[in-house]
């Protein structure tokens, strides 16, 4: 059973860059069939696509955070990472990494869904 | 971007009612639409996807439909562990977007 673990800091300071790693375990990175990302939370708020990776590195972002960030792949370790610079406390959340499944069809790529997360990693950023 | 429109933002319901949750989306969609329900401290979990097709394991009590741009998400007859906060998302294209979810809550 495909299994998505979320590591790094819980706490990061204003201006510094934030790293997660996503493991996964279970399965793979290496399939054809899925892109694998980052969703973020804020503290009672809704759910932020952040952006998703695909196991040959190519990868797409949320337009309001892509200055910002970079999604990329480690295919020997099966893990995916995130890196959002120049944080502030608006990107304190929780941040989830995800599954998504992808459709081909009419020669472009559509998506069925998120459909295995993580646990969710808590990230607060405070001086 | 898809913008993505969720209503009511929250429901009072008793167990056995009939809850139906609209999403409405910016622009044509088809019908790549995924619904979440998500319960406090946990992650989202994965309902249903193109609209209307129930992920494995989830209650047949759910049902999704629409096309186009306006949806909806029915849960027939509500159970205690349906108490929640649901999400849809567009799964048309990227950038993925959410709507801004709705709780449903005990009456």
């Amino acid at each position: 059973q495909l299994q998505l673990q979320e590591s790094g800091p819980g706490l990061v300071k204003p201006s510094e860059t934030l790293s997660l790693t996503c493991t996964v375990s279970g399965g793979s990175v290496t399939s054809s069939s899925y892109y694998w990302g980052w969703i973020r939370q804020p503290p009672g708020k809704g759910l932020e696509w952040i952006g998703s990776v695909y196991d040959s590195g190519s990868a797409y972002y949320n337009p309001s955070l892509k200055s910002r960030v970079t999604i990329s792949v480690d295919t020997s370790k099966d893990q995916f990472s995130l890196k959002l610079s120049s944080v502030t406390a608006a990107d304190t959340a929780v941040y989830y990494c995800a599954r998504l499944e992808l459709h081909y069809s009419d020669y472009r790529y559509y998506y069925y869904g998120l459909d295995v997360w993580g646990q969710g990693a808590t990230v607060t950023v405070s001086s | 971007d898809i913008q993505m429109t969720q209503s009511p933002s929250s429901v009072s319901a008793s167990v056995g009612d009939r809850v139906t949750i609209t999403c409405r989306a910016s622009q044509g969609i088809s019908n790549w639409l995924a619904w979440y329900q998500q319960k406090p401290g946990k992650a989202p979990k994965f309902l249903i996807y193109t609209a209307s097709s129930l992920q494995s394991g989830v209650p047949s009590r759910f049902s999704g439909s629409g096309s186009g741009t306006d949806f909806t998400l029915t849960i027939s007859s509500l159970q205690p562990e349906d108490f929640a906060t649901y999400y849809c998302q567009q799964t048309y294209s990227f950038p993925l977007t959410f709507g801004g979810g709705t709780k449903v809550e005990i009456k």
